[in-house]
């Protein structure tokens, strides 16, 4: 069965701190797609970053980074240097079959100023 | 482009109502998808449309039924609304139904309570 383990339920850091969002997941898919989006208080989701099951290679985009590890099936989301506008709901999520999603219960992250 | 609409943003029913919670997207996606989030959960999907024509059952799709007579419009219905289906809903896009390269994109929601 496929599924999307979020266990940090909330997350509170003071500005500037880095932060790691923990994200397991389980498939007998060899092909399949992770994903993390970002839900800020206004409610809409927003697209992070996608990776396919053959790409292992971590990614930065500015103070955003992703770890992906097959042998352990994780795929972690870290914030280097917070910031108050990085709080928001974080929502991982694994596509697979083609056309089929789950998501993650998300992790609640809060930035103290 | 106005990417992927939906309309209302908020709505009270009471129960035994029914009603349509409308999605539009005009980026020419093959997939569309409707999702409930509740709280303490993440997305569960509902239905979801390959194409024009052809739709299917996610994770929880009773109590809803969907309809995808055009490629851009994805329309979900509550036939009969219960307490149970006070959620927030989404719809969601993507370019094709079988492919694994593309984004999906969300629309804003859909607040819904039923009373």
């Amino acid at each position: 069965a496929q599924k999307v383990t979020q266990a940090q339920t909330e997350i509170s850091v003071v500005e500037k701190e880095d932060v790691t969002l923990d994200c397991v997941y389980e498939t007998r898919d060899t092909t399949y797609y992770l994903f993390w989006y970002k839900q800020p208080p206004s409610g809409e989701l927003v697209f992070l970053i996608r990776r396919n099951s053959f790409d292992e290679q971590n990614e930065i985009s500015g103070r955003y980074s992703w770890n992906f590890q097959k042998s352990t099936s994780s795929f972690n989301f870290t914030i280097t240097a917070s910031q108050v506008v990085d709080s928001a709901v974080y929502f991982c999520a694994l596509l697979y079959s083609a056309s089929k999603i789950i998501f993650g219960s998300g992790t609640r992250l809060s930035i103290r100023p | 482009n106005a990417g992927v609409t939906q309309t209302p943003k908020f709505q009270v029913l009471k129960t035994g109502q029914s009603m349509t919670l409308q999605c539009a997207q005009d980026m020419n996606h093959e997939y569309m998808s409707w999702y409930r989030q509740d709280p303490g959960m993440g997305l569960r999907l509902i239905h979801y449309s390959v194409g024009a024509g052809i739709t299917d059952q996610g994770e929880v799709p009773n109590g809803y039924n969907v309809s995808r007579s055009t490629t851009e419009d994805f329309p979900l219905r509550l036939l009969s609304a219960a307490p149970s289906q006070t959620s927030v809903y989404f719809c969601a896009s993507r370019l094709t139904g079988t492919g694994f390269q593309e984004t999906q994109y969300f629309g804003p929601g859909t607040r819904l309570l039923v009373l």
